[in-house]
C-alpha cells in the first residue's frame, strides 16, 4: 500500500471549513483513498473513500487531484465535536490490511 | 444496535497471566481484523480473518493468538502476557474490501 504523509496537527475554528490534506505521490492506479477519524481513544470510524472521482457524504467531501497524488478531506461546517485524530489511508482494492499512520490532529477551537 | 461488541472493556493483569479478549459482529461481515493501539500511536493490525476458517497474521502477531469461532466472533489470546502488551486493543468487521471498517470500542488492557 502506497504511503500517505500528512501534516501531524491542524487548527480550525468552529463554523468554518476544515480542510484536511493528505499527500500520497506513489499511488497506483487501482489503489483508494480511505479517511477515517478517532475521537478521544474511541474505535476509528469511517468517515469517506475514493478512488479519482471527488465524493461527498452526510459527513465530509474527498477532493482527489487530477494526479491521484493528493487529496483533501473537507469537513464544511465544523463543529467542537469534529476535534479528533483523523487518518489518511491508500489501499489496494483487495487487500485485507488497512495500514493507518500517525493521522493529523485536528483540534476546533470555539 | 449493529456493530461490534468487544468484551471486556477493561482489564488488568499480572505478567505471565493468560486471557481471551472477545469480539463479536452483528452485521454479517466476512472479514474481521484485531488491531492494538499504544500511546500516542496509530493503529497496527495483530491478525486478521478474511472469512470464517481462515486467520492471518498482520504487523506484531508475536504473543497473540486468534480464533474465528464463527462468522460473529473472533477472539484474541495472550498465553502469557507481557508489560509490552499493555495497549489498547480495536476489533473491526467489514462486508468487502471495498467498503470501510467498523470498530468495536475497544478493550484497555494493562498487563503489570
Amino acid at each position: 500500500d502506497a504511503k500517505t504523509t500528512q501534516p501531524p496537527s491542524m487548527d480550525c475554528a468552529e463554523g468554518r471549513a476544515a480542510n484536511l490534506p493528505c499527500n500520497h505521490s506513489t499511488i497506483s492506479g487501482n489503489e483508494y483513498v480511505y479517511w477515517y477519524r478517532q475521537i478521544h481513544s474511541q474505535g476509528p470510524q469511517y468517515i469517506i473513500h475514493g478512488l479519482k472521482n471527488n465524493e461527498t457524504n452526510e459527513m465530509a467531501s474527498l477532493i482527489i487531484t487530477e494526479d491521484r497524488k493528493s487529496s483533501t478531506l473537507i469537513l464544511p461546517h465544523a463543529t467542537l465535536r469534529d476535534t479528533a485524530v483523523y487518518y489518511c489511508i491508500v489501499r489496494l482494492q483487495g487487500a485485507q490490511k488497512l495500514v493507518f499512520g500517525q493521522g493529523t490532529r485536528l483540534t476546533i477551537n470555539p | 444496535n449493529a456493530g461490534v461488541t468487544q468484551t471486556p472493556k477493561f482489564q488488568v493483569l499480572k505478567t505471565g497471566q493468560s486471557m481471551t479478549l472477545q469480539c463479536a459482529q452483528d452485521m454479517n461481515h466476512n472479514s474481521m481484523y484485531w488491531y492494538r493501539q499504544d500511546p500516542g500511536m496509530g493503529l497496527r493490525l495483530i491478525y486478521y480473518s478474511a472469512s470464517e476458517g481462515t486467520t492471518d497474521k498482520g504487523e506484531v502477531p508475536n504473543g497473540y493468538n486468534v480464533s474465528r469461532l464463527n462468522k460473529r466472533e473472533f477472539s484474541l489470546r495472550l498465553e502469557s502476557a507481557a508489560p509490552s502488551q499493555t495497549s489498547v486493543y480495536f476489533c473491526a468487521s467489514s462486508e468487502q474490501d471495498y467498503y470501510g471498517y467498523t470498530f468495536g470500542s475497544g478493550t484497555r488492557l494493562t498487563v503489570v
